[in-house]
């Protein structure tokens, strides 16, 4: 496997399911990100993570919870979404979060479905 | 507010140039990105701009006017493939982007 990989590819879940979101990166960066996109909105940043510490929480609902166990992976644990949660959740990886030109590398994607 | 503006929706033909623009506001601001995002797939690199001036790559040019808050993608040599949504963003403290909502780009015969 190279570069930013994400399971699963496609997810439906109801609204009182509990499910995960996977993602692995094989680049050795230090820093990985969760975004969310939405139809006709901008890539949102969820999440970041910086050699394992949470970085930002950009006023995420308590119901997404991240964990990264170390730097090659990082989770999104889902739990009583709402419909308006479906959405394109991205994952991505960069060297530094410290290093504002750091190209950020993206996995491709895994589309949820909230019913 | 959104504080980063791209149009929507552009059309060019095959072989034309096209340039696609992005303004900004912002009170931190170290550079610009453009990447590429084709239906269903991962955003990809294309570029970053940190200083004014035009950076050439390929059929692709970004361009930077930090005073102005402006930038630009030009394609040049526009094939099939091309046809993709372009997203510009900036970046502030450290590596944190903020999104435009993509520009989708359509090229037809």
């Amino acid at each position: 496997e190279t570069g930013v990989t994400q399971t699963p590819r496609h997810l439906v879940m109801g609204m009182t399911n509990k499910k995960s979101l996977k993602c692995e990166q094989h680049l050795g960066h230090n820093a990985m990100y969760w975004y969310k996109q939405s139809a006709k909105k901008p890539l949102e940043l969820m999440f970041v993570y910086s050699l394992e510490e949470r970085v930002e929480n950009n006023s995420v609902p308590s119901r997404f919870s991240p964990e990264c166990p170390n730097s090659s992976h990082l989770f999104l644990h889902l739990h009583t979404l709402q419909p308006e949660d479906s959405a394109l959740y991205l994952c991505a990886s960069s060297q530094d979060f410290r290093q504002p030109y750091n190209e950020q590398f993206f996995g491709p994607g895994t589309r949820l479905t909230v019913l | 507010g959104q504080n980063i503006d791209q149009p929507t929706e552009m059309t060019a033909t095959e072989g034309a140039i096209v340039q696609i623009n992005c303004t900004y506001q912002t009170s931190g601001f170290n550079g610009l990105f453009w990447y590429q995002q084709h239906a269903g797939e991962a955003p990809t690199f294309l570029s970053y701009n940190v200083l004014d001036g035009l950076e050439e790559k390929g059929r692709f040019s970004s361009f930077l006017s930090r005073s102005k808050g402006y930038s630009y993608l030009l394609l040049k040599e526009l094939q099939m493939k091309d046809s993709a949504s372009y997203l510009c963003a900036y970046t502030g403290g450290g590596n944190k982007l903020t999104f435009g909502t993509g520009t989708q780009l359509k090229v037809e015969l």
